[in-house]
């Protein structure tokens, strides 16, 4: 069966350190990759998606970036922290070739920076 | 530009009534529905989606939703809620395609009272 994992499950960093955050799945190839973030109050903030190795799609210009360097292992970065940068981190997946199913989250990262 | 409208930030109802959670959408093409639910500090679990055909589609712990093409929305029901009920809702919608992200709204806080 599919799995997925996010690490760590709570990070406080401060301001002006770097960020990495790791997402793998595991049981499936060629899964479609998201990074969500969410604020209070704010909802799910779509950050990032991937469809392949490489490929990467940025939704909000920001602090952040994301790779891809294998086809199950999608991470979030970034070189310089902002206090603006807390909330709740969600990896998600989605079958490349059975768009019929929805996402499957990870069980989030919720990162505070001081 | 699709989005997700749930008008009510926060319900409260009581153990044993009905429920119904709003949610409309603006998609631009065919939508693909869908109602996560998350309890605090945890990722999100998919309760139901629905893609054609029967417009009331049946999910897990006894919730339903129902499309309306006309008024765009895709509302949740419940017959009877249960105090485990109390969780964050939030509505979805998407593409078939990984390159059409998942939007969500922004979320409907339950609270269950005795």
């Amino acid at each position: 069966s599919q799995t997925i994992h996010q690490w760590p499950a709570t990070l406080v960093q401060p301001v002006g350190s770097p960020l990495s955050l790791e997402c793998t799945v595991e049981g499936t190839s060629n899964p479609n990759l998201y990074w969500y973030r969410q604020a209070a109050g704010r909802g799910l903030q779509l950050l990032f998606y991937s469809v392949g190795i490489g490929q990467i799609s940025s939704e909000v210009p920001q602090n952040l970036s994301a790779s891809r360097p294998q086809d199950r292992q999608f991470i979030l970065s970034s070189k310089k922290l902002l206090l603006s940068d807390s909330g709740f981190y969600l990896c998600a997946w989605r079958a490349g070739s059975a768009s019929l199913r929805g996402y499957t989250f990870g069980s989030g990262t919720r990162l505070t920076v001081v | 530009a699709q989005s997700v409208t749930q008008p009510d930030i926060h319900i409260t109802v009581s153990e044993g009534a009905s429920l119904e959670l709003r949610c409309n959408y603006s998609y631009g093409a065919t939508p693909y529905l869908f109602w996560y639910v998350q309890s605090p500090g945890q990722g999100l679990q998919l309760l139901l989606k629905y893609f054609s055909g029967d417009t009331l589609v049946q999910g897990i712990k006894g919730f339903e939703a129902e499309f309306k093409r006309s008024q765009s929305s895709f509302n949740l029901r419940k017959p009877s809620v249960h105090w485990s009920d109390a969780a964050e809702y939030f509505c979805a919608v998407g593409g078939a395609s990984g390159n059409t992200p998942l939007v969500f709204g922004k979320g409907t806080r339950l609270s269950v009272i005795a």
